[in-house]
């Protein structure tokens, strides 16, 4: 079965901190995908990333970055350098060929002025 | 209109009413979602189209009644729910027939509330 989970709840942090949200998979199947989505208090889920199975190479995009490890079934969030408008929920996910896409919890970030 | 739009944003309904949630996608994807998302839960499944078939019910009651005419529009029709189902409704879009390996597009949701 698959399963995504976000153990982190809640974390608040102080603007210009750094802050990683960490999210640890399962799954048996060889090809998956990992996505990252944030959810703004507006409400609207918004998609940040994709990654393939046999794609491991981290990813930077400004003041983000991602970590996927295989080997830790983890594939890790940093926000570098946070600032108020980071402030959201944010779901790790995991897809399939063969199923639909499966959402962690969420982890909600308060980051503070 | 760009992305995903539904309407209406927020909705309040009686118990024995009958409302339509509406969803339209203006990015040329052939599937479609609804979600809902309670307080303090995972986002969960509710329906999937594909090619304006569906192909996922994830043991949705019946009180809930998914349609989609066409490609772009989705809608779910709720008769006699019940104050548990208040929830926020996610509509999603993706450029995916089968699995999960493409991104999905949201919209703003409608919150709903049942009295």
């Amino acid at each position: 079965a698959q399963k995504v989970t976000q153990a982190q709840t809640e974390i608040s942090v102080v603007e210009k901190e750094d802050v990683t949200l960490d999210c640890v998979y399962e799954t048996r199947d060889t090809t998956y995908y990992l996505f990252w989505y944030k959810q703004p208090p507006s409400g609207e889920l918004v998609f940040l990333i994709r990654r393939n199975s046999f794609d491991e190479q981290n990813e930077i995009s400004g003041r983000y970055s991602w970590n996927f490890q295989k080997s830790t079934s983890s594939f890790n969030f940093t926000i570098t350098a946070s600032q108020v408008v980071d402030s959201a929920v944010y779901f790790c996910a995991l897809g399939g060929v063969l199923f639909k896409t499966i959402f962690g919890a969420g982890t909600r970030l308060f980051v503070k002025a | 209109e760009t992305g995903v739009t539904q309407t209406p944003r927020h909705l309040v309904m009686g118990m024995t009413n009958k409302k339509s949630l509406k969803c339209e996608q203006h990015l040329g994807h052939n599937a479609m979602y609804w979600y809902k998302q309670s307080a303090k839960k995972p986002l969960e499944l509710m329906f999937v189209y594909s090619l304006e078939e569906r192909v996922e019910n994830n043991s949705v009651p019946s009180r809930f009644s998914p349609e989609c005419p066409n490609s772009s529009h989705l809608f779910l029709h709720l008769h006699t729910l019940q104050p548990e189902d208040s929830a926020l409704y996610l509509c999603a879009s993706s450029q995916d027939q089968r699995g999960g390996s493409n991104e999905q597009f949201f919209g703003p949701g409608t919150r709903l509330t049942v009295l």
